[in-house]
């Protein structure tokens, strides 16, 4: 596609229930980043993959935060038994390469994530 | 653990002003980027830079490896200029993609 296409853009979920959220980045990048900006926050690191690389987890706020990267390409990030802090716009990122190898970073335009 | 202060917080300015947002972090990196967020919308890579100057269209970065500090300017702003402007740095040494974020300025351009 012509850029990071994230799906849903809107999920209105129930405190308690899971949720997976879907980025699919641009065709050839390397390296995916998943990101949360909460309301009246800055953006936060989640999660970082590189290639075939192991994911660099370490901005997880929890274990019942997990993301996967399927072939290389699409990635899922799946909060299980969601709290209300959850609630936020989950940003995915993607890049040719590595972030100070030169390749800028192209984001989605985000899911927002309700929980209530 | 990389700091980033940016400043001001909110700007507004009228068509045609000569636009400038700061921004400092604590701790030496290589590199730095500028993002922008429109209202509702995705964000955009502006630059990344990590020595001297970038220019692109009437949007110039700055940066200041020694003084840690960076500045993004506007020339002849305009109002669809309006939008949140971040920026961001390597959270800690040897962690390029592991970036931290000001907490953004808001920027409004009049009409």
């Amino acid at each position: 596609g012509a850029g990071v296409s994230q799906s849903p853009s809107n999920k209105v979920t129930e405190k308690g229930k899971d949720v997976e959220l879907r980025c699919d980045p641009i065709s050839g990048h390397t390296a995916l980043y998943w990101y949360r900006q909460s309301l009246g926050q800055g953006l936060e690191f989640l999660i970082y993959f590189q290639g075939n690389s192991a994911p660099d987890k370490s901005g997880l706020p929890s274990d019942r935060f997990s993301a996967e990267r399927t072939g290389g390409s699409v990635s899922t990030l799946t909060i299980q038994r969601t709290q209300q802090e959850d609630s936020a716009v989950y940003l995915c990122a993607s890049s040719p390469g590595q972030i100070l190898s030169g390749s800028p970073l192209h984001f989605g335009n985000g899911t927002r994530l309700t929980v209530t | 653990k990389n700091e980033v202060e940016q400043s001001p917080q909110n700007l507004t300015a009228q068509e045609g002003e000569f636009i400038t947002i700061n921004c400092s972090y604590s701790v030496g990196i290589s590199a730095l980027h500028w993002l922008q967020q429109h209202p509702g919308g995705g964000i955009v890579s502006l630059f990344m830079l990590s020595s001297g100057k970038k220019k692109h269209g009437r949007l110039i970065a700055t940066i200041n490896i020694q003084e840690k500090h960076s500045s993004l300017h506007i020339t002849a702003s305009h109002p669809r200029d309006s939008a949140v402007y971040i920026c961001a740095v390597p959270r800690e040494v040897g962690s390029n993609y592991k970036l931290t974020f000001g907490k953004g300025t808001l920027l409004t351009v009049n009409p």
